[in-house]
């Protein structure tokens, strides 16, 4: 069982849609989850960071980390053709490597 | 001004030959990474540098060895390549390592095609 699971999709959705991208996790020690973003061709860039569980909004983007399922999201809301690109969790904790999921290819068709 | 650059972008080459693949950083962050991200866009580390100093080296053939001449630069190696090797490779570093973040900085991938 890999440390970190992610459906790789493709998903595909209409423009304006909201958006939900999940990962699971095994590691109960993991304290870090992040979400990058990966447009074809290009190399990862982080998108939202957060700490322990609970909810951050930045934007049409939410994050929430559910520890005690050990179970992270993605929401993106108003959904934009920008928007297609591959998306990755990643988490670790203090001192550990970064551990990331498959990543979900996700379509916003106009 | 590109944060993380990598040469070559693209590199096709034949089983059995060494190629190189070289990465700098202006960022003036103290680590540097490579990653290696296969056909199923699966992102896994392979060795990590904390200001020229190996702190990481993932279970990778010997075949693969990186080398950091100083803080802003990592460059990885690879002898008789193959076929599995074939891959887009990721240079990336942090401003820290040990407390990681996670903020990692991503060059833009070293396509290696490998026939």
């Amino acid at each position: 069982q890999k440390e970190v699971e992610q459906d790789p999709g493709p998903l595909s959705v209409p423009e304006g849609a909201i958006v939900s991208l999940n990962c699971t996790y095994s590691n109960s020690a993991f304290q870090y989850f992040m979400w990058y973003r990966q447009y074809s061709r290009k190399g990862p860039e982080l998108l939202m960071y957060t700490y322990s569980s609970g909810n951050k909004e930045d934007g049409r983007f939410t994050a929430q980390v559910d520890k005690s399922s050990k179970y992270i999201s993605l929401f993106i809301r108003d959904s934009q053709p920008s928007d297609s690109a591959t998306y990755l969790c990643a988490m670790n904790n203090q001192g550990g490597k970064l551990i990331f999921g498959q990543g979900t290819e996700l379509s916003v068709k106009p | 001004d590109t944060a993380v650059s990598q040469t070559p972008k693209y590199l096709v080459t034949q089983m059995g030959n060494d190629k190189s693949i070289k990465c700098e950083q202006n960022l003036g962050h103290d680590t540097m990474y490579w990653y290696k991200q296969d056909s199923k866009k699966f992102l896994k580390i392979m060795f990590s540098y904390n200001n020229k100093e190996l702190i990481i080296n993932e279970t990778v053939p010997n075949r693969f060895s990186p080398k950091s001449p100083d803080k802003a630069h990592l460059n990885l190696h690879i002898n008789s390549l193959e076929l599995g090797d074939s891959a887009v490779y990721f240079c990336a570093s942090s401003q820290v390592s040990g407390r990681i973040s996670g903020e990692l900085f991503f060059g833009e991938g070293s396509r290696l095609t490998v026939l």
